[in-house]
């Protein structure tokens, strides 16, 4: 059964740094994209960017290069979302999903619980 | 970057009913790369229809998506009460993969 189980609810302070994490387990970690979509308090969803954990190809949205890493530990089949340096406007719930490749590249078929991201002084 | 517009926003109706969503696109969508997803309150969104027309594994027969080039449909045969939720369509054709703003399926 695959899974992605992602890391718990977080409350930072403006300034602060950030890395949360999802979890794969059943299927090969190596051999799908793993992506990460935001969803902001009330609003709809808003692709990121995703990454192949099997050569750490990443690939970012316009709206999101440069403000957050997308990265991958494919020895413990975990991604991760970071951020060097959070604001207010980062507070949103944070999914990542299994990405197909291929002709689907971009079909995200499973999808982990969220973590909310508080940022607040 | 293509923009992903649904219509309509809310859609009130009552369970039996036949629902109809709308999925515009402000370029041609390359090989009906579009997918749907529903998101109910406090979940994740789920996977329900890919290459424009293809259903993901476990989604009922009920769910059908039709539409090339620009405009896309999702339908929804006869409504189950578990069905009313937020529906977003997204594109995969062209990066960045953008999502439509989702429309509302409330009970009438």
């Amino acid at each position: 059964e695959v899974q992605l189980v992602q890391s718990g609810a977080e409350v930072k302070k403006p300034g602060e740094s950030l890395k949360i994490s999802c979890k794969a387990s059943g299927y090969s970690f190596t051999t799908k994209w793993i992506g990460w979509v935001r969803q902001m308090p009330g609003k709809g969803l808003e692709w990121m960017g995703f990454i192949y954990p099997g050569d750490s190809d990443t690939r970012y949205s316009p709206s999101f290069q440069g403000q957050v890493t997308i990265s991958a530990d494919k020895s413990i089949s975990t991604g991760y979302l970071q951020w060097t340096s959070l604001k207010a406007s980062d507070t949103a719930i944070y999914y990542c999903a299994r990405v197909l490749g291929g002709d689907l590249r971009g079909v995200h078929d499973y999808w982990g619980q969220g973590t909310l991201v508080t940022v607040s002084s | 970057e293509i923009v992903l517009t649904q219509s309509p926003g809310t859609l009130s109706l009552s369970p039996g009913e036949r629902a109809t969503l709308s999925c515009r696109a402000s370029q041609s969508v390359s090989s009906g790369y579009l997918a749907w997803y529903q998101q109910k309150p406090g979940q994740a969104p789920r996977l329900l229809i890919y290459g424009a027309s293809s259903r993901a594994t476990g989604i009922p027969d009920r769910f059908s998506g039709s539409g090339s080039g620009t405009d896309f449909t999702l339908t929804i045969s006869r409504l189950e009460p578990e069905d009313f939720a937020v529906y977003y369509c997204q594109q995969y054709g062209s990066s960045p993969y953008s999502f439509g703003q989702g429309t509302k399926l409330e009970i009438k």
